[in-house]
């Protein structure tokens, strides 16, 4: 099994709205990503959690907090975002960080109004 | 810190024809991946190469490792219409700071 599961699937939220987009995988994996993609780019990385800890943030700003519950779930909260921030969102993992294959879930289309 | 350029940016694929992409690094690779991503989804793992020289297949598809380890070809035989999609290279190794770093992406199209 390689699944990586995101909900929801697709996303309305207005500016000054608040939401959760999740992320859950049953690996055994204990390096989660989360990437933002604009059409036509490849995915950008914006955080990396190695072992529930936050090991890497891309420079993001503060209105996207990420938050890893346990080894196997992987949240990113979402406050006070623009309309530019509208974008696929995907959550990934691997084995570990390093020479290993990460594994994709399907995104979340978010749409800012 | 690392780039990773993936060509052609785009190509045009008529059933039946064998297409090839390539990615290269401006340092050494320990590892390459190689994805395909159809619209809206999630990148999906094709192939993980690890070892300079090797050759890699999965189904129709073939990729190999560089001798150099600073390239990677992808190989795509007898194409057919759901092969449409981009296919980008990454690099999930420590030189590039454990952070999964993609190309741009080959995007494959239907010739019309």
């Amino acid at each position: 099994d390689t699944e990586v599961t995101q909900t929801p699937k697709h996303l309305v939220m207005g500016m000054t709205n608040k939401k959760s987009l999740k992320c859950e995988q049953h690996m055994g994996h204990r390096a989660m990503y989360w990437y933002k993609q604009k059409a036509k780019k490849p995915p950008e990385l914006m955080f990396v959690y190695s072992y529930e800890k936050l090991s890497i943030n891309e420079s993001v700003p503060s209105r996207f907090s990420p938050e890893c519950p346990n080894s196997s779930l992987l949240n990113l909260h979402l406050h006070a975002l623009q309309p530019e921030d509208s974008a696929l969102y995907l959550c990934a993992s691997s084995q570990a960080t390093g020479n290993t294959e990460a594994f994709f879930g399907q995104g979340t289309r978010l749409t800012v109004v | 810190g690392q780039q990773l350029n993936q060509s052609p940016q785009s190509m045009f694929i008529q059933e039946g024809e064998d297409v090839s992409m390539n990615c290269t690094s401006s340092s050494i690779f320990n590892t390459w991946l190689w994805y395909k991503q159809d619209p809206g989804e999630g990148p999906v793992l094709l192939i993980a190469l690890y070892k300079a020289g090797e050759l890699t297949s999965n189904g129709r598809l073939t990729a190999q490792f560089g001798i150099t380890r600073k390239d990677s070809f992808l190989n795509i035989s007898a194409s057919i219409p759901s092969d449409v999609g981009i296919y980008f290279c990454a690099d999930p190794s420590k030189a590039a700071g454990n952070k999964l770093t993609f190309g741009g992406g080959t995007r494959v199209l239907v010739k019309p």
